[in-house]
């Protein structure tokens, strides 16, 4: 089944302890993307890659760095966590990452920094 | 970052009742997407629109896109209690990778 997945489903920790989420796609999509999802704030992308090791900042990626080592791959990792960074986070791929090209998404990691 | 504002933020109708949502910009786009969102999932993609006036329907919903493509509605015919989600709006542009997403129209339907 063509899907993206991410882990952990819920993840509760305290500031400042590193954390990584997990996301894996396996439809061999070139691009990849982390969003941030907030009541009244909707959806906001953090990080986006176009293509194994190349990756880009969106519109809110301070406090979170990403990698592209492998094409199914895309982690974010969060070095230092804080409070302000409790959310609801979706990893996101699409085949050719064109204004076109839809988006598949993971089920969604609801972080508490605590 | 082009902004897509979405009407009305929350609705709530009776099952069987027509409903329109709307998603609107001061940006042109190349393409506008559909997706739903439901509690606990991420979003599906429902439908892309890409020509100016063009009319998509899936089943029961029937998706436009403005004339000058600025803007977009999403009419749902006879809503059912498994059209309750959030409906979010994603506009693209021109050799631009990245899409702008609105805050989404909260759609519930009682049964």
């Amino acid at each position: 089944e063509a899907q993206v997945t991410q882990n952990p489903r819920y993840l509760i920790t305290v500031t400042g302890k590193k954390l990584t989420v997990t996301c894996s796609q396996n439809m061999n999509h070139e691009y990849m993307s982390w969003y941030r999802q907030d009541p009244g704030l909707g959806l906001r992308q953090i990080y986006y890659s176009m293509n194994v090791e190349v990756t880009d900042k969106g519109d809110v990626p301070e406090g979170y760095k990403v990698s592209r080592k492998e094409k199914r791959n895309f982690p974010l990792i969060l070095e230092s966590p804080s409070p302000n960074q409790t959310s609801l986070y979706f990893c996101a791929s699409s085949l050719e990452g064109t204004e076109h090209s839809p988006l598949h998404f993971g089920n969604g990691t609801r972080l508490t920094v605590t | 970052t082009q902004l897509l504002e979405q009407s009305p933020q929350f609705l709530s109708i009776q099952e069987g009742e027509n409903l329109t949502v709307y998603c609107n910009s001061s940006s042109v786009f190349s393409s506008l997407q559909w997706y739903r969102q439901e509690p606990g999932e991420g979003p599906v993609l429902l439908v892309t629109v890409v020509t100016g006036g063009e009319v998509k329907k899936l089943k029961r919903l029937t998706f436009q896109f403005g004339d000058a493509r600025k803007d977009s509605s999403l009419h749902i015919t006879a809503a059912q209690p498994g059209d309750t989600g959030l409906y979010l709006c994603a506009g693209g542009s021109y050799g631009n990778n990245r899409l702008a997403f609105g805050k989404g129209n909260q759609v519930v339907v009682i049964p």
